[in-house]
């Protein structure tokens, strides 16, 4: 099955630095990769996704990179804000398949 | 903006207890997950249920759980007898069917999970 490791698990920026998270992927049919928030005390909410047929997609102050051939990608957040604090997850899926989540990266934004 | 709701918040039961949890998908949503979430540890896949049938599980998944949609709106995780080890924040989702270039993409919406603690 699909195994997705992400890192690292901890990331401290100050306001305005950007912050990036990377994630690998094994299965090479794999073809969807979200990237979720986690706030405390609260459920993943997907925050951008990027297919296959795509290798970089952005909205607003994130983007996210997909390398297929090396099989990974990356998230990307720029000017970040103490609001973007939260545990972010990245997760690969096959077509029609269940999502495999990485372990996470908690990220802490210093005012 | 569509929610999935869960509930309980938070349930506290003794080893060997039935516990239920449930869920209520966003309304024109046909497939709908569980995963859990061990404190600190990643998200993991349990089932997916789609045409009122389990369509994947895991092997986390064993005999003591089991998922039902009971009317057309909610959607149980059943532990028969809890274990220690099934305290986690258990995450009920679902998804719609997408079409075109998008189609077989798993876009999920997470409720804000139901977190139990085996005792």
């Amino acid at each position: 099955g699909e195994n997705v490791e992400q890192h690292p698990s901890t990331l401290s920026v100050q306001e305005g630095d950007s912050a990036v998270i990377k994630c690998t992927y094994s299965d090479s049919a794999s073809n969807y990769f979200p990237w979720y928030k986690q706030e405390l005390g609260k459920g993943p909410q997907l925050i951008i996704d990027i297919r296959s047929n795509v290798g970089e997609k952005k909205d607003q102050r994130i983007a996210v990179t997909l390398n297929k051939t090396a099989k990974h990608f990356s998230l990307h957040i720029t000017e970040t804000q103490p609001e973007d604090s939260a545990v972010y997850f990245c997760a690969a899926s096959r077509r029609y398949s269940t999502l495999t989540f990485g372990k996470g990266t908690m990220l802490l934004v210093s005012p | 903006e569509p929610e999935v709701t869960q509930t309980p918040s938070h349930q506290v039961t003794q080893m060997g207890q039935e516990v239920i949890l449930r869920c209520v998908p966003i309304s024109n949503h046909l497939y709908f997950y569980w995963y859990r979430q061990i404190l600190g540890q990643k998200v993991e896949f349990l089932v997916s249920f789609y045409n009122n049938e389990i369509s994947e599980k895991s092997e986390i998944f064993d005999d003591q759980f089991s998922v039902e949609r009971p009317d057309g709106s909610n959607f149980t995780l059943k532990i028969r007898s809890t274990k220690l080890e099934d305290s986690a924040m258990y995450f009920c989702a679902s998804s719609e069917p997408l079409t075109g270039t998008n189609s077989g993409a798993n876009v999920l919406t997470f409720g804000a999970g139901s977190r139990l603690t085996v005792l």
